[in-house]
């Protein structure tokens, strides 16, 4: 069965800190891996790999995927509070046409 | 460009009756996915459309849900004779194109979702 699987399902850090959120994948006829943040409504889109190794940069955020190893990070530098979301991997792919398979997100919060 | 739109953004029913959901997908896109997002579970696709044609409904439950997206018009997500636990928020998803496009077009981008909770 397809799945993807984020890590830590939450986490609490303070402004300034550096996260690191993981998103592993077991997903048939892989063809690319996407990140949203969701806040308290629609999940806005943040990156799309389809290439191993080859960091994606916006501002203060960055991901990489890895293909061999069936992982992609997504890093966040110097957080602030308007960091705080619920962050979404989600893979296409699979036996199904075009859908995105979702994991169950990472809920990041920063404290002042 | 206007995002993705959704309708009605909170939407209460009573248990038996029908819930209509609405979503006019981005300016320039023509295909459409229905997602459901139950407390604390990741969002699970239902599914997919083009104009006038179902591509993919592996998702979507046997019964009492259907969905269309007509020629004119917003894609239609039905619910008949909702029970409780229909009680969830339903995303929609549009982008250019679908599995046939190169991978920067075929981005889906999310609406606000419609909220429904069913008493």
């Amino acid at each position: 069965e397809d799945k993807v699987v984020q890590s830590p399902l939450s986490l609490v850090v303070h402004e300034g800190d550096t996260v690191t959120l993981n998103c592993s994948y077991e997903v048939t006829n892989f063809r690319s891996l996407l990140w949203y943040k969701q806040e308290k409504k629609a999940p806005t889109f943040l990156f799309m790999l389809t290439s191993s190794g080859i960091e994606k940069k916006s501002g203060r955020l960055s991901s990489i995927l890895d293909k061999k190893e069936l992982f992609s990070i997504l890093n966040i530098t110097a957080t602030q509070t308007g960091d705080s979301a619920v962050y979404l991997c989600a893979v296409q792919g699979g036996g199904s046409q075009g859908n995105l398979i979702f994991g169950k997100g990472t809920k990041l919060s920063v404290k002042p | 460009n206007a995002g993705v739109m959704q309708n009605p953004r909170h939407l209460v029913r009573r248990r038996g009756q029908e819930a209509r959901l609405r979503c006019s997908p981005m300016k320039g896109h023509s295909h459409v996915y229905w997602y459901r997002q139950l407390p604390e579970e990741g969002l699970k696709f239902m599914v997919y459309l083009q104009k006038e044609n179902i591509i993919d409904e592996s998702g979507m439950p046997k019964e009492r849900f259907s969905a269309e997206f007509p020629k004119e018009g917003p894609s239609i997500l039905r619910i008949q004779q909702v029970v409780r636990g229909d009680s969830a928020a339903y995303f929609c998803a549009s982008s250019r194109t679908g599995t046939g496009g190169s991978a920067s077009t075929d981005t889906q981008y999310f609406g606000p979702g419609t909220r429904l909770t069913v008493l």
